[in-house]
């Protein structure tokens, strides 16, 4: 039941873009996106849930196809600062639980 | 800053001793979690508490692991007999009321079992 990511790691340059996805086989409620810098703990990002509302911060966007139980976290004009893991983490049922994806690596190069 | 402390920052113990961790979460946050995380993996749940109750426990958490809420504020969470497999980060998050829900989490304690 552990949501698959993929890209499993993207190297960017400055100022390019990057599109981070989440799928799941089963039937979602919410989907919650965090960063994690090494040595550090995740830091919330998004999360979107079913129905449509989102929450999160005004330079990160994301998506959720509920009919295919995907979710994209979308990176523009990435930053050096953008570095780090990103994990996913998905909710059935408004159950609060949340499983986590393996994560997926980005680091953004001058 | 996200406000959730965790204590001790790290712990390193002996095979089949007992450790505590505790956790204060944001203030009037009503949901607290606990978390595992191995090197390279993301979280995985244990267990979490709504106010004072214990809502879930995962399957994968074995009797060895115990975690409490008294009063609904602060958390603990216990091993006893801890074992060379249970080296990992511990991490807790807590939520406010209401939703969306989202997950603060705390800096986590390093546990090293030699």
């Amino acid at each position: 039941q552990q949501p698959v990511q993929s890209p499993q790691a993207v190297i960017l340059r400055e100022g390019e873009d990057a599109v981070i996805n989440c799928s799941s086989s089963k039937a979602l409620y919410s989907v919650h996106w965090y960063r994690q810098k090494h040595g550090e703990a995740p830091v919330f990002l998004m999360i979107l849930l079913k129905g449509g509302e989102q929450k999160g911060h005004d330079k990160i966007s994301a998506s959720f196809n509920e009919k295919k139980q995907q979710s994209s976290l979308y990176l523009t004009a990435s930053q050096l600062s953008y570095s780090g893991t990103y994990f996913c983490g998905t909710e059935m049922d408004s159950s609060y639980k949340l499983i986590f994806g393996s994560g997926t690596r980005l680091l953004v190069r001058p | 800053d996200t406000g959730v402390s965790q204590n001790p920052r790290h712990k390193i113990t002996k095979r089949g001793q007992n450790v505590t961790f505790r956790c204060d979460p944001i203030s009037e946050h009503n949901r607290l979690y606990w978390y595992r995380q191995t090197l390279g993996q993301g979280p995985e749940f244990l267990t979490y508490f709504q106010n004072e109750a214990q809502l879930e426990k995962s399957r994968l958490l074995s009797d060895r692991f115990s975690a409490e809420r008294p009063k609904g504020s602060f958390s603990t969470l216990e091993i006893q007999r801890t074992e060379q497999g249970d080296s990992a980060m511990y991490l807790c998050a807590s939520s406010p009321k209401g939703g969306p829900y989202e997950q603060y989490f705390g800096p986590g304690t390093r546990l090293t079992v030699t």
